[in-house]
């Protein structure tokens, strides 16, 4: 599975837009980019994932470059309860279905 | 909303008792997985399943065991628990085909070892 690259930490003001980006140069053509986040402890959550396309559903949207080497993932308007360690992992395309989470980047939304 | 659960949420528990630590799921998905996490932390899989009678050992090595009996059923045991072994212990689940790579998790437990 390839590896991805996260900034460690970042901060975003209440109601605007949080962008995280992630760095994965090493993807394959068959590598799906998936994002997941974990509130303080608890489980982490799956956000969303995607191919090649952009995706967006109620949670939040995601742009893959058209090289598809970086995504962004865009929290339209963050809140309190978006402060979280966010997750940006690549895999898929077989049969190894094992998550192998990084350090990811700690989101705080400041009021 | 996914259906996984753990029991129990919290435990202490004196060095060398033997604990067994619940995971189920209400979502028919073949494949389990558990994972360890030290506070403030990387997550680490532990433990895998891909479906009844199979267990595999994940990338970080736990002295823990598992069973698969049931298909909504993935147990962790210690048979005989240390200081080391206090962490938090998150159990997930996923489905098949597409569904494979989303992984649920459940609320975790969390453990202490006196």
């Amino acid at each position: 599975d390839a590896k991805t690259t996260q900034p460690p930490s970042m901060d975003c003001a209440e109601g605007r837009a949080a962008n995280l980006p992630c760095n994965h140069s090493t993807i394959s053509g068959n590598e799906y980019v998936y994002w997941y986040r974990q509130i303080h402890s608890q489980g982490p959550q799956y956000i969303i994932h995607g191919l090649k396309n952009n995706e967006t559903n109620e949670m939040a949207s995601l742009i893959i470059t058209e090289d598809r080497k970086s995504s962004t993932l865009i929290l339209p308007h963050a809140t309190l309860r978006d402060t979280a360690v966010y997750y940006c992992i690549v895999f898929g395309g077989g049969s190894n279905y094992k998550l192998t989470f990084g350090k990811g980047t700690l989101l705080t939304v400041n009021p | 909303e996914a259906d996984i659960y753990q029991t129990p949420r919290y435990l202490v528990i004196g060095t060398g008792k033997k604990i067994t630590l619940e995971c189920s799921q209400t979502m028919g998905h073949d494949k389990m997985y558990w994972y360890q996490q030290d506070p403030g932390m990387e997550l680490h899989l532990i433990h895998y399943s891909y479906g009844v009678n199979s267990t595999e050992k994940g990338d970080l090595s736990s002295e823990s065991t598992v069973s698969r009996i049931r298909t909504e059923h993935f147990p962790l045991t210690l048979e005989s628990a240390r200081p080391s072994h206090t962490s938090q212990y998150l159990c997930a689940s996923s489905g098949t085909g597409v569904l494979s790579y989303e992984q649920y998790f459940g609320p975790g437990t969390r453990l202490t070892v006196t």
